[in-house]
């Protein structure tokens, strides 16, 4: 199994610019987990979809971002405009859900700079 | 609102010399909680889940255990390989995201 994929891996770009990060879940999982990661505040969670459908968007920082998942093997997140704090590691996480609360499967990250 | 704290923040070691991380936690409902290494430049890799209070998880050198407020992570006469970010989470009642603590940078001295 190629596990989670994430492009770019790297992105730098200019204030105000729109950026969009991919992902591609393990094939089979039904959960997609949008996380960005600062040294300041840690791992947060933005957004998770179950079945492609949003369920929980409280962690988007706001209106500038937005994420969608058209099938089950693609999800973006788009930033528009992009600002300077918005620099960080984006991760993309799926899992299959079910009975058991089955761990998550991070993908390698794209590093975001905002200039 | 759940939370997590882990400690010490770094920790160095040298190498055969065993030792825990911390993970302090406060959730709605614990449905279970997790354990990552992260390695740099690298997306986390998960490790264990302990889903009650008296469970333990081992894998090579590593024991996980868990209590109604804490989690501990035992690394056992560690290796260099061993080293990286240690990373605790939480899934509470009601919510499938996780609540991540910061993390425990280890290093393990050869």
């Amino acid at each position: 199994d190629a596990g989670v994929i994430q492009s770019p891996r790297h992105e730098v770009t200019e204030m105000g610019q729109e950026v969009t990060l991919r992902c591609k879940p393990i094939s089979g999982h039904d959960y997609l987990f949008w996380y960005r990661q600062t040294m300041m505040r840690g791992l947060e969670l933005l957004i998770y979809f179950n079945n492609n459908v949003p369920i929980d968007d409280s962690g988007m920082p706001e209106d500038r971002f937005s994420a969608k998942m058209p099938n089950a093997s693609f999800s973006t997140l788009k930033i528009q405009p992009s600002e300077p704090r918005d620099s960080a590691v984006y991760f993309c996480a799926s899992s299959s859900g079910g009975p058991l609360y089955n761990e998550q499967f991070f993908g390698p990250g794209t590093r975001l700079t905002v200039l | 609102e759940d939370q997590v704290t882990q400690s010490p923040e770094a920790l160095r070691l040298q190498e055969g010399e065993s030792s825990s991380l911390n993970c302090s936690y406060t959730v709605s409902g614990l449905r279970g909680l997790f354990w990552y290494r992260q390695d740099p430049g690298k997306g986390p890799e998960f490790l264990f889940t302990l889903y009650s209070a008296g469970e333990e998880k081992e894998k090579e050198r590593l024991k996980a255990t868990l209590t109604k407020k804490e989690s501990f992570l035992h690394i056992t006469a560690p290796k260099p390989e061993d080293s990286a970010t240690y990373l605790c989470a939480v899934q509470g009642g009601g919510a499938d995201g996780l609540t991540f603590g910061k993390g425990t940078h280890l290093i393990i001295q050869p």
